[in-house]
């Protein structure tokens, strides 16, 4: 069974740093990419970043670039995301997706990211 | 960027009914179009794929049709189980995006 868990939410400060981890199990990990999904309180749903099966390629939307990085550790089977600079309006629930053929085919439960002084 | 219009945002339909939710891409986007299902306070679920194919486990009252730019879900039979919000993703190009959500409620 595929399982995508996110850990390292939180309240945080603007302008402040927080990271997410994603542990993947139920299928192997290196043969995919994966990538981050948002959703503000009360919104929609909103595409954040997309990394390849080995960490060779990735993409971000522009609200994020420079800020936010993608990474992963295909040993650990762990998916990651450095948020730098936080600001109001990254507050949102941010979920793990599977980045397959058939594009986020599977979601983790969410980590709620809260930014706020 | 790729907008993805949906329609209608707001649906209240009665067990049973046939139902269809609509999405438009503002550009070609080929048949790259999938359908999500979020129930409250749980994460998104992969209905449809590439246009019309059918995930793994999903009921086959869902079905999935279009390309180009204008896409249609369509629930064959509303049940109880079906109340959602649902999403269209476009991933012809980035960025990735999503439609506005179809919010669906039992009349």
């Amino acid at each position: 069974e595929v399982q995508l868990v996110e850990s390292g939410g939180g309240l945080v400060q603007p302008g402040r740093s927080m990271k997410l981890s994603c542990a993947a199990s139920g299928f192997t990990f290196s043969n995919y990419g994966m990538a981050w999904v948002r959703q503000a309180p009360t919104k929609g749903l909103e595409w954040v970043a997309t990394i390849s099966y080995d960490g060779s390629s990735t993409y971000y939307r522009d609200s994020v670039k420079g800020r936010f990085t993608i990474s992963r550790d295909n040993a650990k089977s762990t998916l990651y995301l450095q948020m730098n600079s936080l600001r109001s309006e990254d507050t949102a629930t941010y979920y793990c997706t599977r980045e397959g053929r058939r594009v986020f085919d599977y979601w983790g439960q969410g980590v709620m990211v809260t930014v706020s002084s | 960027d790729i907008q993805m219009t949906q329609s209608p945002s707001f649906l209240s339909a009665s067990v049973g009914d046939r139902v269809t939710i609509n999405c438009k891409a503002s550009q070609n986007i080929n048949r790259y179009l999938n359908w999500y299902q979020q129930k409250l306070g749980e994460a998104p679920k992969l209905l449809i794929y590439n246009a019309n194919s059918l995930q793994t486990g999903i009921p086959s009252r869902f079905s999935g049709s279009g390309s180009g730019t204008d896409f249609t879900l369509t629930i064959s039979s509303l049940q109880p189980e079906d109340v959602a919000t649902y999403f269209c993703l476009q991933h012809n190009s980035w960025p990735r995006t999503f439609g506005g959500g179809t919010k669906l409620e039992l009349k």
